[in-house]
């Protein structure tokens, strides 16, 4: 059966630190992982991920990830209280119609 | 680009009744459409996904005669949740895969919460 897991479940730290949140997976048929991050309401985007290795980078938030050894890493630097939310990643299969595969998150809470 | 939405935001409804929500996709066309409940402080759980013209797909668990899907457009899929009970009240929220794109990635609604009394 597919699963994502995501660790730390939940986090709390101040600003101005620096966080990984890690994501591993097993998914059948793997296209891409990808990052989210949900405050009040739908997720909004923030990484795709689809070769191994490659970093993306928007801003202070940055995202890996390892094929081989199927995880993803989310990095966030100097958090600012903005940054509380829960990050959600997902697997995506090629399978049937390319579904997601949801993570358990990990709620992020940033400390002034 | 690629705004979905969803109506309605919120609903109230009384036990035993049933309610429909509405998945739009604003500026392109969805082939494919997908939903997801969310439980208080879990994560998004995929219940079904939902292909224009065809009948939708459901996952392991997911009662299809209680969760009513119709795709009966590229733009529009509707979610009929039939004789709602207080364990129905979650987070509804859908996807839509814009037709053609070659990510294949997925865009949100801003989510429904079903609240049944």
């Amino acid at each position: 059966e597919d699963k994502v897991v995501q660790s730390p479940l939940s986090l709390v730290v101040h600003e101005g630190d620096t966080v990984t949140l890690n994501c591993s997976y097993e998914v059948t048929n793997f296209r891409s992982l990808l990052w989210y991050k949900q405050e009040k309401k739908a997720p909004t985007f923030l990484f795709m991920l689809t070769s191994s290795g490659i970093e993306k980078k928007s801003g202070r938030l940055s995202s890996i990830l390892d094929k081989k050894e199927l995880f993803s890493i989310l990095n966030i630097t100097a958090t600012q209280t903005g940054d509380s939310a829960v990050y959600l990643c997902a697997g995506q299969t090629t399978s049937g119609t390319y579904k997601y595969i949801f993570g358990t998150g990990t709620r992020l809470k940033v400390l002034a | 680009g690629a705004v979905v939405s969803q109506h309605p935001s919120w609903v109230i409804c009384k036990s035993g009744t049933s309610v429909k929500i509405e998945c739009r996709s604003l500026d392109f066309q969805a082939t494919t459409m997908f939903w997801y409940r969310q439980f208080p402080k879990q994560s998004l759980m995929l219940m079904a996904t939902s292909n224009e013209g065809s009948k939708a797909t459901y996952e392991q668990g997911v009662e299809k005669d209680k969760f009513l899907i119709n795709h009966a457009s590229l733009t529009l899929s509707t979610l009929t949740v039939t004789s709602a009970h207080p364990e129905d009240s979650s987070f509804y929220i859908c996807s839509a895969r814009p037709m053609g794109r070659d990510s294949y990635e997925q865009y949100f609604g801003p989510g429904t919460r079903l609240t049944v009394t």
